[in-house]
């Protein structure tokens, strides 16, 4: 069972906007941990997509951002493309458990 | 450039020893600026961490190993590895290493870089 909850999956028409949820507790994203997002297409390793909440590495168009509050997180993608189809899975930290955890992920679907 | 090799097995017996090895280049294990991690992904599944590996060699496990992990540190061939003893068909996954930037970076604590991974299968 994953320390983060992330719905399996969601949907969106290409140029629509859709928002990823990541739910953690207290002892985590409600300890103002770090939220990460990692993209993962099929038999690729994961790349990392936002950090510290809501930035993005060099390379990550502005179309994708992240925001958190409380003890959630939103990975928030517009104009969505055929390319964005893939694996999105959340990351922070755990004071009790000493290392990353994780969502179970959401794969997206571009209708 | 920083790049990140994982190597190991394939195919391991249940009860027998799973070792996985990350072959680091473009930056030296010892670099106080960062540590390491294995995650591992389950066929089908999502990411899980199961050990992180301080600069200076220094062993961090998740529960989920349930003391079976050793993490053994080569700094002159500039590789670590992870050891689990007592295989189990649980341990059928994917495993990738990956680097954990330190606090002093920009991208303090993300899991910036990581490897291909390689496949392990527990079976009989």
């Amino acid at each position: 069972q994953s320390e983060l909850t992330q719905p399996p999956s969601m949907s969106g028409a290409p140029g629509q906007s859709v928002s990823l949820s990541c739910t953690g507790t207290n002892s985590n994203i409600g300890a103002n941990s770090f939220i990460f997002w990692y993209r993962q297409d099929p038999g690729i390793a994961p790349k990392l997509l936002i950090y510290h909440n809501i930035k993005r590495p060099s390379g990550v168009p502005d179309r994708f951002s992240g925001f958190k509050s409380d003890t959630s997180a939103f990975l928030a993608i517009t104009g969505l493309q055929a390319a964005d189809e893939a694996t999105y899975y959340c990351q922070s930290y755990d004071a009790g458990l000493g290392g990353p955890v994780f969502g179970g992920g959401t794969k997206l679907t571009v209708l | 450039q920083l790049q990140l090799q994982e190597s190991g097995p394939g195919l391991v017996r249940p009860a027998d020893i799973l070792s996985v090895t990350c072959a680091v280049s473009g930056a030296s294990i010892s670099d106080r600026s960062q540590s390491w991690v294995w995650i591992r992904q389950a066929p089908g599944k999502g990411l899980e961490w199961i050990a992180t590996v301080s600069y200076y060699g220094v062993g961090t496990y998740s529960p989920t190993l349930e003391g079976r992990g050793i993490i053994s540190f080569d700094r002159p061939r500039n590789r670590f590895s992870l050891t689990l003893t007592v295989a189990t068909v649980a341990d059928t996954a994917f495993y990738y290493c990956a680097r954990r930037v330190g606090r002093s970076g920009d991208l303090s604590d993300s899991l910036d870089v990581w490897g291909r991974g390689t496949p392990v299968s527990v079976s009989s």
